[in-house]
């Protein structure tokens, strides 16, 4: 596609529901990153994949937070038993680059609500 | 830890004004990216910059990176309401860690 697509655009969850966020990523693009952005605050990094190297989880927030990328393109994003402080904006970025030296290009985001 | 700290967090202009937002990181960085993101936005790559010293320009922002390598700034000349949007650094600062670090931002509301 012609740039990094996500969905839901707005998902509202019950709390202790499972919630399942996707990208896509910009077509051979082999860095692929997951942010959490919360109201009029920067961007938490959550989890890193490249190519088919393992992932970084590091930050990832908890337990019920877990990342895959299937086939090194699509990726999806589980967040179980969601709690009303996972509420938040889910940004995908993905990259040419193995080396940080490349441009992200970011989704428009999953705004998610937890109520 | 090892993060970006970027100052101020927000600060609010006349139309015209010049507008200069600072990103300093705890560690040397190999490269330094700025992004844009405007109000219900996304970010968007504005430059990356990677020797020290560099100063890189793009028409009314100008972009400088420190020759530490542990810096950066970004500086608006007169400033238009085009502008407003909160402005990101964003850096390599883990070794350990593969992903680039965000700084935390600044807001820049631009008053007609």
């Amino acid at each position: 596609g012609a740039g990094v697509s996500q969905s839901p655009s707005n998902k509202v969850t019950e709390k202790g529901k499972d919630v399942e966020l996707r990208c896509d990523p910009i077509s051979g693009h082999t860095a692929l990153y997951w942010y959490r952005q919360s109201l009029g605050q920067g961007l938490e990094f959550l989890i890193y994949f490249q190519g088919n190297s393992a992932p970084d989880k590091s930050g990832l927030p908890s337990d019920r937070f877990s990342a895959e990328r299937t086939g090194g393109s699509v990726s999806t994003l589980t967040i179980q038993r969601t709690q009303q402080e996972d509420s938040a904006v889910y940004l995908c970025a993905s990259t040419t680059s193995r080396d940080r030296m490349a441009e992200a290009f970011f989704g428009q985001g999953t705004r998610l609500t937890v109520v | 830890g090892q993060q970006v700290m970027q100052i101020p967090q927000y600060q609010h202009v006349q139309e015209g004004e010049d507008f200069t937002t600072y990103c300093n990181s705890s560690t040397t960085l190999s490269n330094i990216q700025w992004y844009k993101q405007r109000p219900g936005g996304h970010p968007v790559f504005l430059i990356q910059l990677v020797k020290s010293g560099e100063v890189k320009k793009q028409k009314r922002l100008t972009f400088q990176f420190g020759e530490a390598k542990k810096n950066s700034s970004l500086h608006i000349t007169a400033t238009q309401t085009t502008d407003v949007g909160t402005y990101f650094c964003a850096g390599p600062v883990d070794t350990s860690r593969r992903a680039l670090t965000f700084g935390s931002g600044t807001r820049l509301q631009v008053q007609p």
